[in-house]
């Protein structure tokens, strides 16, 4: 079965401090995979998504980006943070289809 | 562009009353519709998904949606509310010019009082 995995599941850094975030999936090959950002416990806004691997498709212009080095791996970045990047990060994926989006259990990012 | 619109903050039902959660979605072409639920600090989690076939939807926990194409709908139901109904809930579209994105509502936050 298809389990996906993303970590670490809290993290605390300092504005100005870099930023990775990573996500697998196992047990399918070359699935979609997206980034999502909830604030305050509310609405998914759409942040990246990836179709195959290198290829990547930016929906907001923001501090953050994305990177695909492998088929199941998807890399959240970024290079300095700022105070308006903490949220809840959610990774996911489909199987490209009509699929329904699967989702990790989320990080929670807190920049001070 | 697809969009999609879950107009109430929150929705407040008794325990046993029936729940219903609204959605409505602007998409070009056939719509695939989906509802997930949430619970504190979590990741979302599947309920039911209407690709194509009967416009009544079952999915897990006693949930179920009426697709209805002319209004443009999804809302989300049970007929018998649980307390452990209380989570945030998501309603969200993919497909037409969207392709393969998938376009999460705002949520729609139940409270379910017993």
């Amino acid at each position: 079965s298809q389990t996906i995995h993303q970590w670490p599941a809290t993290l605390v850094q300092p504005v100005g401090s870099p930023l990775s975030l990573e996500c697998t999936v196992e047990g399918t090959s070359n699935p979609n995979l997206y980034w999502y950002r909830q604030a305050a416990g509310r609405g998914l806004q759409l942040l990246f998504y990836s179709v195959g691997i290198g290829q990547i498709s930016s929906e907001v212009p923001q501090n953050l980006s994305a990177s695909r080095p492998q088929d199941r791996q998807f890399i959240l970045s970024s290079k300095k943070l700022l105070l308006s990047d903490s949220g809840f990060y959610l990774c996911a994926w489909d199987p490209g289809t009509a699929g329904l989006a699967f989702f990790g259990q989320g990080t929670r990012l807190t920049v001070v | 562009a697809q969009s999609v619109a879950q107009p109430e903050d929150q929705v407040n039902v008794a325990e046993g009353n029936p729940l219903t959660v609204k959605c409505t979605y602007s998409v070009s072409g056939n719509p695939y519709l989906f509802w997930y639920v949430q619970y504190p600090n979590r990741g979302l989690q599947f309920l039911l998904k209407y690709i194509t076939g009967d416009n009544l939807v079952k999915g897990s926990y006693g949930f179920e949606a009426e697709f209805n194409k002319s209004q443009t709908s999804f809302h989300l139901k049970k007929p018998s509310a649980l307390v452990s109904d209380s989570a945030l809930y998501f309603c969200a579209v993919r497909g037409g010019t969207g392709g393969f994105k998938t376009i999460f509502g705002a949520g729609t936050r139940l409270f379910v009082k017993a």
